[in-house]
Order: structure tokens, then sequence, then C-alpha cells
């Protein structure tokens, strides 16, 4: 069964601190992994990874993955309050079409 | 905003009735997917459609059902609603076989 999972759970950091979230995964015909950021309701996209080693960046953000490993990180850096949220991490796998299989997100908060 | 449109947002029912969420993707997806998202975890794959055919399903009962209408919007049904349905349902849109889905703001079913 496919499975992904997130470490830590929840952290707390203050203004200005460097985060790093992780996701490993297990899934049968691995099509991309994907990071997505749920403030209230909707998720929001931040990085899909198709490609072992290549640095995905987006400002303060920045993901990686590995897969031999069968892992990803998410690192932010000079945290913000407002990146406080839910950071899910998910899987598709190639037989699925669309489907995604999520993690249970780490919740971070950062305070001022 | 997402361009993927839910309604309700929210809802309050009892156990056994039955309910339809709806979802209007967003312009140029053929694709739509339903999450059920309870509290404290990741969203879980419900079922997809395409080309107005349901194309993939999680775990989830055949009281939940579904449409895909010819302007690509969609209706998740549950039938024989029981207290742990309560959750947040995401609809998301994205062309068929591109992992990047784009989410909804949900609608929140409380079920009593």
């Amino acid at each position: 069964e496919d499975k992904v999972v997130q470490s830590p759970l929840s952290l707390v950091v203050h203004e200005g601190d460097t985060v790093t979230l992780n996701c490993s995964y297990e899934v049968t015909n691995f099509r991309s992994l994907l990071w997505y950021k749920q403030e209230k309701k909707a998720p929001t996209f931040l990085f899909m990874l198709t490609s072992s080693g290549i640095e995905k960046k987006s400002g303060r953000l920045s993901s990686i993955l590995d897969k031999k490993e069968l892992f990803s990180i998410l690192n932010i850096t000079a945290t913000q309050t407002g990146d406080s949220a839910v950071y899910l991490c998910a899987v598709e796998a190639r037989e699925y079409g669309n489907k995604l299989v999520f993690g249970a997100g780490t919740i971070l908060r950062v305070k001022s | 905003e997402t361009g993927v449109t839910q309604s309700p947002t929210h809802l309050i029912k009892t156990r056994g009735q039955q309910v339809t969420l709806r979802c209007s993707s967003q312009s140029g997806h053929n694709t739509v997917s339903w999450y059920q998202q309870a509290l404290g975890q990741g969203p879980q794959f419900i079922f997809q459609y395409y080309r107005e055919e349901e194309n993939g399903r999680g775990n989830f009962p055949p009281r939940f059902s579904g449409l895909q209408f010819p302007n690509y919007s969609s209706e998740l049904n549950v039938n024989a609603l029981e207290l742990d349905d309560s959750a947040l349902y995401l609809c998301a849109s994205s062309f068929w076989r591109q992992g990047e889905l784009f989410f909804g703001e949900g609608s929140r079913l409380t079920v009593l």
C-alpha cells in the first residue's frame, strides 16, 4: 500500500529561523512528489519534484528529492509568521492518473 | 484565488441523511478529484472524474458517489451519512495525468 510519512508532526520556531520538513514515501511506480501549503482550507501548490538531486526554489522555500532513499525535504529560510501553516507532502503513482497519496502534514508555527 | 469553487462552504446533517457537494473546476481543466480530510489528517483520495467517467477510486464505500458534467464541474454525493463522514471535503481540478492539483476551499460537513 502506498504510504507517505512526514516529520516532525509539528514544530514551533521563531521568526528568522530556518526549518527543514521531512517526507518519506513508499509508492509503486513513482511519478512525482508534491508539496502543498495549507493555511485554512485550500491546499496551495508549492513544488512538484520528479528527478533526484535537482533543487527547486521559490523565494525562501526550496525542496529536493532523493529517489534512491525515497524521501524529500522542504526547507524554509528566514521564516516569517506568514509561513505558519500545515505543510503537506504527497506522491503520485503512474497508474493512478491524478491520484495523490498525502501524508498527515507538518504543522509549523512561527512566533514573532 | 484558486479558480476552483465549491459549495456549500459549511453544512450540518444528521445521521442517515444524504448530502450533495458541488465543485466548479478551474477554467481549462478536464479532471476533477475529490478528497476527504478529517481533522488533523492529510487529504484522502475518494475518486476522480475524467471525461464524465469515474477513473480511479480510493477506499471509500459505494455510498460515496459522484458525477462530472460536460462543463467539467462535478458533484459528490454521500448517502446514509455516518458520524465519521464529518470532515472537510476538498475538490481539486487538473489536466489529465498531470499531478499538480488546484484545490477549492472545501465544504465542511458536520454529521450529528
